[in-house]
């Protein structure tokens, strides 16, 4: 059985360039979050949805990043343009609405220069 | 404001011991969750094992176990017999009815062989 599925696994990008991170949640899951951690800040939810609407964005950092999922089994996060301090680990995760675990992704490491 | 708190940065054992990590939690809520969430140096993050609040049995899996003080709002977690694979960083975390996850700083397990 799948887990959550991210892509890219590791990035390294020059500032200013346009950052894609993708995931693909776990079938029949409803709920998907995407998470940042840093060193400093520790995990943080920069958004979540649920059945493909955006429910809490409070988390996103700044206008430079951007979420969208366009089925229940796909969704981006856009970073535009891109900061050295973006520079962390994006994990995606998802949940079903029926049980309360949240499972998450390998991460996407992302390292902006 | 929801909180919860790791008051153990660092911990080291020796392989085959059984060691305790500490996790108090703060919430004027009645219906939560908890977590554990093991995190190896490959950064991904991984569930031990899950405690519903309504439940007075602590929870159990495997060489895991939880102790759960809800009045004393405290969730630890033992590992025993601990093996060389246990080596991470091991988050507490906590789920509110908003699928907010709320976590700890984490502590960093080590085990000697």
């Amino acid at each position: 059985d799948a887990g959550v599925i991210q892509s890219p696994r590791h990035e390294v990008t020059e500032m200013g360039q346009e950052v894609t991170l993708r995931c693909k949640p776990i079938s029949g899951h409803d709920y998907l979050f995407w998470y940042r951690q840093t060193m400093m800040r520790g995990l943080e939810l920069l958004i979540y949805f649920n059945n493909n609407v955006p429910i809490d964005d409070s988390g996103m950092p700044e206008d430079r990043f951007s979420a969208k999922m366009p089925n229940a089994s796909f969704s981006t996060l856009k970073i535009q343009p891109s900061e050295p301090r973006d520079s962390a680990v994006y994990f995606c995760a998802s949940s079903s609405s029926t049980g309360v675990n949240i499972y998450f992704g390998e991460g996407s490491w992302l390292t902006v220069v | 404001a929801q909180t919860v708190t790791q008051s153990q940065p660092e911990m080291s054992v020796q392989e085959a011991e059984t060691v305790t990590l500490s996790c108090t939690y703060d919430t004027s809520e009645s219906n939560y969750y908890l977590f554990w969430y093991k995190q190896p140096p490959s950064r991904q993050m991984i569930l031990v094992i899950r405690q519903e609040a309504y439940k007075q049995q602590n929870a159990t899996e495997n060489r895991f176990s939880v102790n759960f003080q809800k009045a004393a709002k405290s969730f630890s977690l033992k590992i025993s017999d601990s093996q060389l694979g246990d080596t991470a960083m091991y988050f507490c975390a906590s789920l509110y009815s908003n699928y907010q996850l709320i976590w700890g700083a984490g502590t960093k397990l080590i085990i000697k062989p």
